[in-house]
């Protein structure tokens, strides 16, 4: 079936610009995380949406990052007046309780994000 | 101190060599435990989870150490389609709850012709 996608696969923007990244999860997965992975580095968890529950955002470095999740599916990750320091792969990812391991997260193919 | 911690590598091994990596994790009430194979400027994608009484699938096997808070993983007979990135993955959430994992830096192999 359909994987997790995730758009647009590249972005450039300029310093001070905001933008928009989206993520669509695997249909039917309940839970929903964004990280970010910067040039040779590991994963840095963002934020996880978990069905109705109040996100939790303790990974979100900064207030010009925020993210929605609509109808608990699509996720929209906005980044305000974009620093060249954002720039990174954004990687989305979407698990299941009731398939496989609970909490097998399936990875979007990311966004990556260059700031001028 | 890292919460999950790997040695960085870069590994490079002869093809058909037997290769382990390690991590340890310092959070002694996690509960799950995976291998994830990063591909260069590809996304992350799960090799195997990591059960208490260790599990094998084909050439790879994974080991925990719930005393140590250790986790292996061991490569038989490496392919150069093995080269790759791999992550060590640990789950702090309690059973029952889908929270958040905390990521490794991950551990570079390269498997040469």
């Amino acid at each position: 079936g359909a994987g997790v996608s995730q758009s647009p696969s590249n972005k450039v923007t300029e310093k001070g610009k905001d933008v928009e990244l989206r993520c669509d999860p695997i249909s039917g997965h309940t839970a929903l995380y964004w990280y970010r992975q910067s040039l040779g580095q590991g994963l840095e968890f963002l934020i996880y949406f978990q069905g109705n529950s109040a996100p939790d955002k303790s990974g979100l470095p900064s207030d010009r990052f925020s993210a929605e999740r609509t109808g608990g599916s699509v996720s929209t990750l906005t980044i305000q007046r974009t620093q060249q320091e954002d720039s990174a792969v954004y990687l989305c990812a979407s698990s299941s309780r009731h398939r496989d391991r609970q909490d097998t997260q399936y990875f979007g193919p990311g966004t990556r994000l260059t700031v001028l | 101190r890292k919460e999950v911690e790997q040695d960085p590598g870069p590994f490079n091994v002869p093809e058909g060599a037997t290769v382990a990596f390690n991590c340890t994790y310092s959070n002694s009430a996690s509960q799950s435990f995976f291998w994830y194979r990063q591909d260069c400027r590809k996304e992350p994608k799960l090799l195997m989870s990591v059960y208490s009484s260790g599990n094998e699938d084909g050439r790879f096997t994974a080991q925990l150490n719930r005393a140590s808070q250790y986790i292996s993983l061991l490569i038989r007979d490496s392919k150069l389609s093995d080269s790759a990135t791999y992550l060590c993955v640990v789950n702090e959430g309690s059973s029952g709850s889908a929270r958040q994992l905390t990521f490794g830096s991950g551990t570079q192999l390269t498997v040469l012709p």
